[in-house]
Order: structure tokens, then sequence, then C-alpha cells
């Protein structure tokens, strides 16, 4: 079983649509929890960090769900911008070291 | 743009030839990481250096042989490699090892004959 599972997508919505990526784990000893974004042919960068009461960043939540290692990111009022990867991250134990999802692919059309 | 570089940006090599791929981060970090990703894989953790010292190796072969001498710079040397080490290897550096905002180069692309 893969340590972060994604749907790879890709997903097509129109503008102005909400998305929703969903993203699971294994290790019950995961403790943080993140979406980054990947530009085609570009490098992935921090979007946004989940925690155990959700958050939400202007168009952009993300709730987490423990006892069921499941892990949402929720896109509204979707942009041509953002077309790119997400990224589904966990860090087990706070080492810095990052386990990554294969990523779900977005492209929004107009 | 990014306060990571990296170089050479594209590389194709024999499997008897040895190279080095180089990382060099401008943005006052104390912790430097080697990833590789390979086509449709995801991201995968090589090495972790803290203030220069090695703090993760995982598993990787040692054809692959990480340097790190000083908190802004990282090479990997790379000898005897086989085909199924053509991927891209990003390197990403942050504040301190244990901090989970890590920022990217973009890449060395490796291609092995």
């Amino acid at each position: 079983r893969k340590e972060v599972e994604q749907d790879p997508g890709p997903f097509n919505v129109p503008e102005g649509a909400t998305v929703a990526f969903n993203c699971t784990y294994s290790n019950s000893a995961s403790q943080s929890f993140f979406w980054y974004r990947q530009d085609c042919r570009k490098e992935p960068k921090l979007l946004m960090s989940v925690y155990s009461s959700g958050n939400e960043d202007g168009r952009f939540t993300a709730q987490l769900n423990r006892a069921s290692q499941y892990i949402s990111l929720l896109i509204r009022d979707s942009k041509l911008s953002d077309s790119a990867t997400y990224l589904c991250v966990v860090n087990i134990g706070n080492t810095g070291k990052l386990i990554f999802g294969q990523g779900t692919t977005l492209q929004v059309k107009p | 743009e990014t306060g990571v570089t990296q170089t050479p940006r594209h590389l194709v090599m024999g499997m008897t030839n040895k190279k080095s791929l180089k990382c060099e981060q401008h943005l006052g970090h104390n912790a430097m990481y080697w990833y590789k990703q390979s086509a449709k894989k995801p991201l995968e953790l090589m090495f972790v250096y803290n203030f220069k010292e090695q703090t993760e190796n995982n598993s990787v072969p040692s054809r692959f042989s990480p340097e790190c001498p000083n908190s802004s710079h990282l090479f990997l040397h790379l000898h005897t490699l086989q085909p199924e080490d053509s991927a891209l290897y990003p390197c990403a550096s942050s504040l301190r090892d244990f901090d989970n905002e890590q920022f990217f180069g973009p890449g060395t692309r490796l291609t092995v004959l």
C-alpha cells in the first residue's frame, strides 16, 4: 500500500466550479499534513498546512480526518491559474522527512 | 526567482561515467535535501543534511554519494549508475531539518544510457 495515496486525475472543470481532492495516508503516526502545488515543469511549493480543526485560505479549504487517515482540499470558484498538480504531503514525526503523494492534476477550462 | 539553484539542468551519462550534481541555496537555510522524481511516481526523499551533517539516508544505493561542505551547498556524486536511475533530481532546503516548508530547486534531469 502506498504511504500517501491520491487520485491522479486529471480533474477537468470549468472556471467558477468547486472541486475537491482527497488523499489517504497509511501511517497512523503521521503528525503533520500539507498540500503542495506543482505547476507544469516547475518545482513544488507549499500551498497550505492542514490542521485538525480544518483551515481556510481564501478560496482554499483543507480538512483532516485523523480517524479515517484522510485529508481533503476544496477549491471554490476555480480560476484558470489554479491549473496545476496538487501534492498531498505527510510528515511522520517532526523530522522534515516529508512523504509525498503522486499528485492530483487539475485543469480549469474557460 | 527561486532561491534554490541547481546545475546542470540536464545531464546525459553512460553507466561507467562519474558525474556530480550541484545544489545551492541563497535563503540562509540550514537544512538541505536530495529528492528523486521518476516518471509517474511521487517525489522520493534520498538524503537530509542539517548544519552540514547527514541526518537521513533513505536506503539509497551507494552509487549515489552526497556531500555537504557548508549549509549553502549540496552535491550528489554519481558513479556506476543504472538506466533505471534516470529521473529528475530536485534539491530542496528549509530553515531547519524539522521545518515542513521546503523550498525546491528546478531539479537536474538525468538520463543514464
